[in-house]
């Protein structure tokens, strides 16, 4: 079967770093999504990895590595605000979306 | 620009009685599809997509169903409710063809079925 697997829940600080990890198992792979999701909200695009390496946005950074069926999404400077869930998806080799439950981010002060 | 709108954004349903949820799109042109249904704790599961109008294709067996009488419009039914329709439901839609893929969601519609 497909699975993506990521944190249920993680605390962190406001103004520190924090890294959230999702591993998956797909049937082929088309690319890596995540996702930020605030409480009520829909869900919004953050990034998108196709090959390996590190791709950087601002103060968000998203890695893959194929290899380890393995990225993360690599917060800076936390604020407030960053408080959501994080939702890690999976393009399969039929261009099909397979979603992980999200990871909630509390900041504290 | 494109546009995505979905309504209600709210409801309470009694056990029994029918549903009808509407998204629209604006600014693109044959797009793909997608209404999703987000249970507490649980990832996104995809309920049904579409790729052109008239073209539906179900990936969850349920008392649900879709229709997609125009280019633009997307409208997800049920005849009867369940307790366990119970959700935040999601309309989405993506540039389709072999893009990134990237959706682009609606507001939400959150529906309770007492």
């Amino acid at each position: 079967g497909q699975n993506i697997d990521q944190p249920t829940e993680m605390t962190a600080t406001e103004g520190a770093i924090v890294q959230i990890n999702c591993t998956y198992q797909t049937s082929g792979f088309n690319g890596l999504f995540w996702y930020q999701q605030h409480a009520g909200e829909a869900p919004t695009f953050l990034s998108y990895n196709v090959l390996d390496g590190l791709e950087e946005k601002g103060r968000f950074s998203s890695f893959l590595s194929r290899s380890k069926g393995y990225s993360y999404l690599l917060l800076k400077e936390l604020q407030m605000k960053d408080s959501a869930s994080y939702l890690c998806a999976v393009m399969d080799s039929n261009y099909q979306l397979i979603w992980g439950a999200g990871t909630k981010l509390i900041i504290k002060p | 620009s494109q546009t995505i709108h979905q309504w209600p954004a709210t409801l309470v349903q009694p056990v029994g009685s029918p549903l009808s949820l509407e998204c629209t799109v604006e600014g693109t042109s044959n797009p793909n599809l997608y209404w999703y249904r987000q249970a507490a704790g649980r990832g996104l599961q995809l309920l049904f997509y579409s790729v052109g109008i008239g073209q539906i294709s179900s990936e969850v067996p349920q008392n649900l169903s879709a229709s997609r009488p125009q280019d633009r419009q997307f409208i997800l039914s049920s005849k009867k409710l369940l307790l366990s329709d119970s959700g935040f439901y999601l309309c989405a839609w993506s540039g389709g063809g072999k893009d990134t893929g990237e959706l682009f969601f609606g507001e939400g519609s959150r529906l309770t079925v007492l």
